[in-house]
């Protein structure tokens, strides 16, 4: 079955410093993999996804994410944290056309 | 386009009690999902349809959680004889096309938190 483990429930960084959020996954077939971001009080949003082709995939807001087969992980970065920055972010898998299976969430926190 | 729009916003209910949850999707939108989701985890899939055809149900998801989609646009999630276990955010989503087109994505509603007491 497939699935992903996000490393980390809580990370915290400071402004302008590397945002790292770690995602592995698992899964049979060539996986779909997604980030999404929930900001406080709103629904999830997508931030990026990997189908096929290039693996370094860019998103908004400044986020990125690589598809590495050999270490099955779909890590997300974005080089200098803003404040804005602060939510919680899901990676996630789509085993089929239909369903995405989340992660349980990574909360990230921006000391000024 | 309005967005997902999901009502009620909040449910208050007495264990035993059967609750009821819309989802109005974006209108062109062909797809519709259900999750849940408690609180420090993410959305956990409950079921999907394509147009009015329920083509996937959790196999987490007990007898007492029904859902349609009659015509093919709005659907409603019916949890019967509610549980504290059942409390959570009930999240649904649309989208227009599979996930793994290019440019597709799920557009979220804001969600119905539903509380058991």
């Amino acid at each position: 079955a497939q699935s992903v483990t996000q490393l980390g429930s809580h990370v915290s960084v400071s402004e302008g410093a590397l945002v790292l959020l770690r995602c592995n996954y698992s899964s049979s077939v060539p996986p779909y993999l997604f980030w999404y971001v929930q900001y406080p009080n709103q629904g999830l949003q997508l931030l990026l996804k990997y189908t096929t082709g290039a693996t370094l995939v860019k998103g908004i807001n400044g986020f990125e994410a690589e598809f590495k087969k050999s270490e099955t992980s779909f890590h997300l970065t974005k080089p200098s944290a803003h404040m804005s920055d602060a939510a919680e972010y899901f990676c996630a898998v789509t085993p089929s056309a239909s369903k995405i299976i989340f992660g349980s969430g990574t909360r990230l926190s921006i000391r000024p | 386009d309005t967005g997902v729009s999901q009502d009620p916003r909040h449910k208050i209910t007495k264990r035993g009690q059967n609750v009821t949850f819309r989802c109005d999707p974006i209108s062109e939108h062909n797809r519709l999902y259900w999750y849940r989701q408690t609180l420090g985890q993410g959305p956990e899939f409950l079921t999907y349809f394509q147009n009015e055809a329920q083509l996937e149900k959790s196999r987490l998801l007990s007898d007492r959680f029904s859902a349609e989609r009659p015509k093919g646009s709005f659907s409603t999630l019916e949890i019967q004889r509610t549980e504290q276990g059942d409390s959570a955010m009930y999240l649904c989503a649309s989208s227009l096309g599979y996930q793994g087109a290019t440019n597709e994505k799920l557009f979220f509603g804001s969600g119905t938190q539903l509380s058991v007491l």
